[in-house]
């Protein structure tokens, strides 16, 4: 079946600092990747989204490019924030038939230090 | 403003004690579902319902039933709760199913069941 993996974490960095969090798929035809982001208490909001091989999602500084050949989503910024300090879920969305929804990675806990 | 909202926001019930979940979206959505989310193995469909009395198992839907008599609400309901659904639940809606579409999750409830 489909599957998502991430980096877990928790990753710590120091303000200002360049992020990339890893994100690498399976997953039959060709589905849609997603970012998630969950700050505390709150739940998941979209973050941004890729719909075809070679599609770049952008948001708030973030990116993150459909790599087909090497089936991944990786999620950059060029300088992250205290205020960036979060969970981020990949997830992919079933472009085959079963059960209709998002397939999630584990998370990445995210910790940006001033 | 487009919402999801979920009650209660923190439940703890005993073993056995039926309770439901209560979601509600005022962005007049078809696609509505139930996840659970567990330290180590993000989140997880539980349900989902394509629209009004329609509704399909997800990945992990044992001990779980749901209704959806209308378009705004599909609750989640717990028929005889056992400690290993003890877990923080999301309710989530999109226009047309999460496939390419934005989803919109609730802030959550954290149920703890003794």
């Amino acid at each position: 079946g489909d599957s998502v993996t991430q980096m877990e974490g928790p990753v710590t960095l120091s303000e200002e600092a360049f992020l990339t969090i890893n994100c690498t798929y399976t997953a039959t035809g060709y589905p849609s990747l997603f970012w998630y982001v969950q700050y505390p208490g709150e739940g998941l909001q979209l973050l941004l989204k890729a719909t075809k091989a070679d599609d770049k999602g952008s948001n708030k500084g973030f990116e993150a490019t459909y790599r087909k050949e090497t089936t991944s989503f990786h999620l950059e910024k060029g300088s992250v924030q205290v205020s960036d300090s979060a969970v981020y879920f990949c997830a992919l969305s079933s472009s085959g038939g079963g059960a209709d929804g998002l397939t999630f990675g584990k998370g990445t806990h995210l910790i940006i230090q001033p | 403003e487009a919402q999801v909202t979920q009650n209660p926001r923190y439940l703890i019930t005993v073993t056995g004690k039926k309770l439901t979940v209560t979601c509600s979206q005022n962005m007049n959505h078809e696609y509505m579902s139930w996840y659970r989310q567990d330290p180590g193995l993000g989140l997880r469909q539980i349900y989902y319902s394509m629209n009004v009395e329609v509704t399909d198992k997800g990945d992990v839907p044992e001990g779980y039933k749901v209704s959806r008599k209308e378009k705004r609400n599909f609750p989640l309901i717990l028929e005889s709760p056992s400690p290993n659904q003890t877990s923080l639940y999301f309710c989530a809606s999109s226009s047309q199913g999460l496939r390419s579409t934005e989803a919109f999750f609730g802030q959550g409830t954290r149920l703890t069941v003794v």
